[in-house]
This record gives C-alpha cells, structure tokens and sequence, in this order.
C-alpha cells in the first residue's frame, strides 16, 4: 500500500532554477497539502487543497504554485528557487473520520531541497 | 507568532519512567488536537489526538491530557521505550482542516 508518495526525494537547485515536487496518495481523500520543515519552526503550511480543482493559500505560500487536476495528485512548484526555499517538505493527504470531529493526516516521507 | 508552542526543544528520559510532553496553543477557537511522532528521515506519523469535548484520550501507553482554560496540553509516555525515542509535534486542526503544528520536541529515552 503507497499512502502518500513523494519525488524526488532529495534535490539540489541553483538559484532562478524552478522545479516540481510531485505528490501522489492512493487512498481517494480529499484533502491534500504541502508543509515545509525548518530547524525551531515545526511544519508550515504552504498551500492546500480541499478537492480536485480547488486550491488555497497556507501560512507561507509565496514562491511556490500547487495545481490539484486530480484526487490524486498534488504537485509543489518553485518558480524561481531561492536560498530561502532550502527546507524538508512534505506532502500530506486527510480524509474527515466520522467518528469524530477531526481528521488524521497521513504524510509522505519527505523531499530534501538545498538552494545555492 | 506561533499559536501552537512546544517550548522544550528536548527532553531525556530513562526507559521505563514517564515520559511528559507539553504543549501550549494561543487560540480558544482551536477544538481539536493532534500529536505527531518523526523519525528522522521519515515523514511524522500519527500518533494521537483529542477533541475539545474531552479532557483525556487514551491509546495504550500514550495518554494526552486537555486543559482548555489553561489552553494546554500533554502528552504522557509510560513507560518510556528506547523505541519511543523520536520528534514529537503537537499540532491542532483549524478551518478547512488545515493543521498549525508546534516546533516539536526531540524525545529521548535511555536505556
């Protein structure tokens, strides 16, 4: 079972350069989102997605684009890299549980970006 | 300025005792909260969670503890296995389910 696949999983870039993350879960939820980790700053939110063809702004979403054409894919663009972008990011999908009134959030296993 | 705070960096515990993880968030809106465990190299994974309409949620050895007027909360570990060693993230579920995480905490249990 592949939950939540992220590529590439390690990535160096030069400055200017843009490039994708890709994202792909299996599991038909709807809710799909990217985070980036820093040191001291826990998991931000990037952009989000509620549905196929409908997208929305995190915490920090400049520099980057995300499109959601399908349920299950989910990708992270750069548009110009930046040093600033050099971060661990994960890709996330959650479905709404039922049995109560919250969701569980399942991630992938992260992609390693420097910028230099 | 962080809404969900974990304001130890680290903690180190002897296998076998207790195991206390503490979080603080800002916002008396947040109902619904979510604790996260990361190795490294790993994407986190759930570990936990408790609505507002509670005050303790139990699963097997983790047990997490809600204080809403002390906008507080706990994590307790027991007892503590080498295995649980790892980052913990508390993290709490707003709007449109996006989640705000705290900056986590490194556990690490002794042998």
């Amino acid at each position: 079972n592949a939950g939540v696949t992220q590529t590439p999983k390690f990535q160096v870039l030069k400055t200017g350069q843009s490039m994708t993350l890709q994202c792909a879960q299996d599991m038909n939820h709807e809710y799909m989102s990217w985070y980036r980790q820093d040191p001291g700053m826990g998991l931000r939110l990037i952009h989000y997605s509620v549905g196929a063809g409908i997208t929305d702004q995190g915490e920090v979403p400049n520099g980057y684009n995300v499109s959601r054409s399908t349920t299950e894919d989910f990708p992270l663009r750069l548009l110009s890299a930046a040093p600033s972008q050099t971060s661990v990011y994960f890709c996330a999908s959650s479905y709404q549980d039922p049995d109560s009134s919250g969701n569980t959030i399942y991630f992938g296993e992260g992609s390693w970006l420097t910028v230099v | 300025d962080q809404q969900v705070k974990q304001n130890s960096p680290s903690l180190s515990v002897q296998e076998g005792r207790i195991s206390i993880l503490n979080c603080d968030y800002t916002n008396s809106m947040f109902d619904y909260f979510l604790w996260y465990k990361k190795y490294p190299a790993e994407g986190p994974t759930f570990l936990i969670s408790i609505s507002s309409i509670k005050d303790k949620n139990e699963d097997g050895r983790f047990t997490v503890f809600l204080n809403k007027s002390a906008k507080h909360l706990s994590l307790h570990i027991v007892p503590s296995q080498p295995g649980d060693s790892a980052v913990y993230f508390c993290a709490a579920l707003t709007s449109y389910d996006k989640v705000i995480f705290g900056p986590g905490t490194s556990l690490s249990v002794i042998p």
